[in-house]
């Protein structure tokens, strides 16, 4: 069964670039029609998805994140990572890492535990 | 931009049915997909394309799509499925321009 586990920072200063790398195992990246994506949730808030990748290097993002976001993969390390830049309090989440099942919609159907990241000087 | 909408909260006893709406105007066309997400935890996967139960799932949960809504049923509600429950789906105009989770719905059962 496949596993996700995000790691970086837990903490940010305000204006600079927020960075993550999730490693997958149980299973290889690069196999099955899946994307790779990021999804956050502030505290007490619901869940926002930020954007996906697939082993191509293809990627879609949110279009309200768009200017900020750059999501790569590292298929020899099993990984794939999140870069935000220019963050503000309104960045503080948890970040998650997720499977997307593209066998028609793209849908999450693994996730990660999460990890919590402060914006904050 | 797109927007799936749920009510904040439902409270069932013990036994009872829940059910859970989410409303969004490209749901004829497209499916939904329903988490369920427990107190400091991540979401888990409970129904995907409208009303297909992952493995592992409890029969008890179930779902069902109509015209713009969306429904998340769980037949006799345990205490353990207190959680918050999140719809997603995209909408018409293309796989990722309208990616999103609805906005969540606390189910109470006691």
């Amino acid at each position: 069964q496949v596993q996700l586990q995000e790691s970086g920072p837990g903490l940010v200063k305000p204006s600079q670039t927020l960075s993550l790398t999730c490693t997958v195992s149980g299973g290889s990246i690069s196999s099955g029609s899946y994307y790779w994506s990021w999804i956050r949730q502030p505290a007490g808030k619901g869940l926002e998805w930020i954007g996906r990748i697939y082993t191509s290097g293809s990627t879609n993002y949110n279009p309200s994140l768009k200017s900020r976001v750059t999501i790569s993969v590292d298929t020899s390390k099993n990984q794939f990572s999140l870069k935000l830049s220019s963050v503000t309090a309104a960045d503080t989440a948890v970040y998650y890492c997720a499977r997307e099942n593209c066998g028609g919609d793209c849908y999450p159907d693994y996730w990660g535990q999460g990890t919590l990241v402060t914006v904050s000087s | 931009s797109y927007e799936l909408t749920q009510p904040p909260s439902v409270s069932v006893s013990p036994g009872q049915t829940a059910r859970i709406t989410c409303s969004g105007d490209a749901l004829p066309k497209k499916y939904a997909y329903w988490y369920q997400q427990k107190s400091g935890q991540a979401p888990v996967l409970v129904i995907y394309e409208d009303s297909k139960r992952p493995s592992g799932i409890p029969e008890r949960f179930s779902g069902s799509s109509s015209g713009t809504m969306a429904t998340l049923t769980i037949s006799g509600a345990q205490v353990e499925d207190e959680a918050d429950y999140y719809c997603y789906s995209t909408d018409s105009s293309g796989n990722h321009r309208g990616v999103v989770f609805g906005g969540g719905t606390k189910l109470t059962v006691l």
